[in-house]
């Protein structure tokens, strides 16, 4: 089946500092990833839409100057962070959509997540 | 707008029995795709089923089924034969024609032994 990795796959850092995530797809292209946010004991709430080549579509209330999305293969898309302050600390998910595939019968393929930690 | 409303926040099950988590949407689009995923505490999206929306039959995967009333707007998912490691978060999810899934609050699951 097809997988995703993320990395890394939990991130201890300082307030200020900038956090990159990488969210790869290993076996397959990905015309187009998903970044998402889940806070604990919450649903994963979608941040951005990530396509090749293009820029990044946001969706409403997520700064798309705080969190910079770079999806500059097929395979790899990442997700900085910048200026991480405390409140951003959650658990951050990619999801991919295979290229090439279209139809009724889709399903995106999940990336094990990363914790982020700001202190 | 599309919603997903997931109301059973925990459901308790005894191992062996079956348990169903309620799902319901709303869209207007006509085309459109329903899946469940588990989250284990490890917090890794597990997929489980799919159902599209012109499917005629319910969609089955080994111990879940998929309850779907096209026009009551529901997603039931059943899980029969609970298992110890059928313990975690199950998330109703929709996706629409542009690809993004939305996801419901999320049905926390227990299998006591």
């Amino acid at each position: 089946g097809a997988v995703v990795s993320q990395h890394p796959s939990w991130v201890i850092c300082k307030s200020g500092t900038s956090v990159k995530i990488e969210c790869r797809s290993l076996d397959f292209q990905a015309t187009t990833m998903f970044w998402y946010r889940q806070f604990p004991k919450q649903s994963l709430m979608l941040m951005a839409t990530s396509n090749e080549g293009s820029k990044a579509t946001y969706e409403q209330g997520v700064e798309k100057d705080k969190f910079l999305i770079n999806h500059a293969s097929l395979t790899l898309s990442t997700l900085t962070v910048t200026s991480a302050h405390p409140e951003d600390s959650s658990f951050y998910i990619c999801s991919a959509r295979m290229s090439g595939f279209a139809g009724d019968l889709e399903t995106q393929y999940f990336g094990p997540g990363t914790r982020l930690l700001v202190l | 707008a599309q919603k997903i409303t997931q109301t059973q926040p925990g459901m308790f099950v005894q191992e062996k029995e079956a348990v169903t988590l309620d799902c319901t949407y709303d869209t207007s689009d006509p085309s459109y795709g329903l899946f469940w995923y588990k989250q284990p505490s490890s917090g890794e999206m597990i997929f489980l089923i799919y159902q599209g929306s012109y499917d005629q039959q319910n969609a089955t995967e080994g111990r879940y089924s998929l309850n779907f009333q096209k026009a009551r707007k529901s997603a039931n998912l059943v899980i029969s034969a609970s298992q110890l490691g059928d313990s975690a978060m199950y998330f109703c999810a929709m996706r629409t024609n542009d690809y993004k899934l939305s996801f419901g609050a999320g049905t926390t699951v227990t299998v006591r032994a």
